[in-house]
C-alpha cells in the first residue's frame, strides 16, 4: 500500500509568481486536506476536498485554490505569492467514512523570495 | 486565546523515563483527539486517536482524554532516543466537518 506522496519536495519562487503543488492520496482514501505549517507552528487548515468538491475552508484568501481529481489526487494552487507564504505545505488523506483520521505526506517546502 | 494550547518545550528527559505531553482546549464540541509525531522537515505521523473521553493504549504510548477538564495527555513509557521529535495534538468536531485544529507542538528530546 502506497502512502501519501507530494511533489515537488522543495520549491523556490519569487514574490508575485504562481505555484502548483501536487498530492497523491493513499489508496482507498477519498478525502484530501491541505495545510500550511510555518516554522515552529502547528499546521493551519487551508481546505478539504471530498469526492472532487471543496468540503470546508480555513481562513485563507481566495488566491489559495485547489482541485481534486477522479482518482482522488489533488492540487493546491497559490497565486500572487507573498513572502509570508513561505512554509511547509502538507497534504493529508482520510479513509472513506473517517475524515477525522488523517495521514500526511512528507510535505512541500516553499520558499518565496 | 488559541483554541488549542500546547507547551512548545523543549522537554528534555533521560532515556527510559516516562514522558507526559499535554494539551488544553477551549471548544467543548471537540470529539476526536489525535496525537501526531513529527520529525524535523517531515510530515506529521499519526500515533493515536481517541473518541470522546477515556484512555487508549498502544504499546509504549497511552492517550488520555478528560473532556470535563478539556485536557488531553500522551504518555510515553520507556522512552527511547528515537522518540525525540515534535509531538502535536490535534482535535476535531463533527459540526465543523472534522477540520483538524492543532496545538503548536512540543519538542521532545530523549537523552541517551
Amino acid at each position: 500500500e502506497t502512502g501519501v506522496t507530494q511533489s515537488p519536495t522543495h520549491l523556490i519562487k519569487t514574490r508575485g509568481q504562481q505555484v502548483t503543488l501536487r498530492c497523491s492520496s493513499q489508496s482507498g482514501h477519498n478525502t484530501v486536506s491541505w495545510y500550511q505549517q510555518a516554522l515552529g507552528q502547528g499546521p493551519q487548515f487551508i481546505f478539504q476536498y471530498y469526492r472532487e468538491e471543496e468540503n470546508g475552508r480555513g481562513n485563507f484568501p481566495p488566491r489559495f485554490s485547489g482541485l481534486q481529481f477522479p482518482n482522488y489526487s489533488s492540487e493546491l494552487n497559490v497565486n500572487a505569492l507573498e513572502l509570508d507564504d513561505s512554509a511547509l505545505y502538507l497534504c493529508a488523506s482520510s479513509p472513506a467514512g473517517g475524515p477525522f483520521e488523517q495521514y500526511f505526506g512528507p510535505g512541500t517546502r516553499l520558499t518565496v523570495t | 486565546q488559541k483554541e488549542v494550547e500546547q507547551d512548545p518545550g523543549p522537554l528534555s528527559v533521560p532515556e527510559g523515563a516516562i514522558v507526559s505531553l499535554n494539551c488544553t482546549y477551549s471548544n467543548s464540541a471537540f470529539q476526536y483527539f489525535m496525537w501526531y509525531r513529527q520529525y524535523s522537515r517531515k510530515g506529521p505521523e499519526l500515533l493515536m486517536y481517541t473518541y470522546s473521553s477515556g484512555n487508549k493504549e498502544d504499546g509504549r504510548f497511552t492517550a488520555q482524554v478528560d473532556k470535563s477538564s478539556k485536557y488531553i495527555s500522551l504518555f510515553i513509557r520507556d522512552s527511547q532516543p528515537s522518540d525525540s521529535a515534535t509531538y502535536l495534538c490535534a482535535m476535531s468536531a463533527r459540526d465543523s466537518n472534522y477540520q483538524l485544529i492543532w496545538g503548536a507542538g512540543t519538542k521532545l528530546i530523549i537523552k541517551p
